[in-house]
């Protein structure tokens, strides 16, 4: 596709919920990565697949996120057992061969209540 | 711990102003720094600075790095409404180019 594609765009969930959020990368990009923006702070990485390489899985908050890449394509985060905290814009990006610049998705902005 | 400072946090000025955003770094094993403009959704690319000293510039942008001092500038001349965004600041490390580390933005607003 012409850019990054997230899905939804908007996502409200009642806490304890699981939530799943898509992201289909820029046609070509090897590299995908997950990034995450609260109100107010700077973009916090959570994890980073390149190629067939095991992913750098360091910036996840808890055990209860998880993300995986099937086909080395899109991928999907999931959030178990939703909290109030973990309310924020996640966004997805993508790169070529794994170097900058990351080319952004529109984000998931999700809300837990 | 590696981290990335902007500086100011906002900023108001008017149409026509010319205005110069900061950033200053301290990382172990910096590759690169990149500037990105946010305005209501997906951050978009500006630049890229891997070397000290050598000015990008795209229209009115234009941004330079001191590997030295350990800081980027990004100025805008000419300010525009459209110019009103988020500018945020990122840094790359050497061997771990997935773990951008990003400051915490300067919101830009452009007044008519």
């Amino acid at each position: 596709g012409a850019g990054v594609s997230q899905s939804p765009s908007n996502k409200v969930t009642e806490k304890g919920k699981d939530v799943e959020l898509r992201c289909d990368p820029i046609s070509g990009h090897t590299a995908l990565y997950w990034y995450r923006q609260s109100l107010g702070q700077g973009l916090e990485f959570l994890i980073y697949f390149q190629g067939n390489s095991a992913p750098d899985k360091s910036g996840l908050p808890s055990d209860r996120f998880s993300a995986e890449r099937t086909g080395g394509s899109v991928s999907t985060l999931t959030i178990q057992r939703t909290q109030q905290e973990d309310s924020a814009v996640y966004l997805c990006a993508s790169s070529l061969e794994g170097r900058p610049p990351l080319h952004f998705g529109n984000g998931t902005r999700l809300t837990v209540t | 711990e590696d981290k990335v400072v902007q500086s100011p946090l906002s900023l108001v000025v008017h149409e026509g102003d010319t205005v110069t955003l900061n950033c200053s770094y301290e990382v172990t094993n910096f590759r690169s720094l990149l500037w990105y403009k946010q305005e209501k959704k997906a951050p978009t690319f500006l630049f890229m600075l891997t070397s000290s000293g050598i000015e990008k510039k795209s229209g009115r942008l234009s941004s330079i790095l001191d590997k030295k001092e350990l800081f980027s500038i990004l100025n805008i001349t000419a300010t525009q409404t459209g110019d009103s965004a988020v500018y945020l600041c990122a840094v790359v490390r050497s061997g771990n180019t997935g773990k951008l580390i990003f400051g915490q933005g300067t919101t830009l607003q452009v007044k008519p």
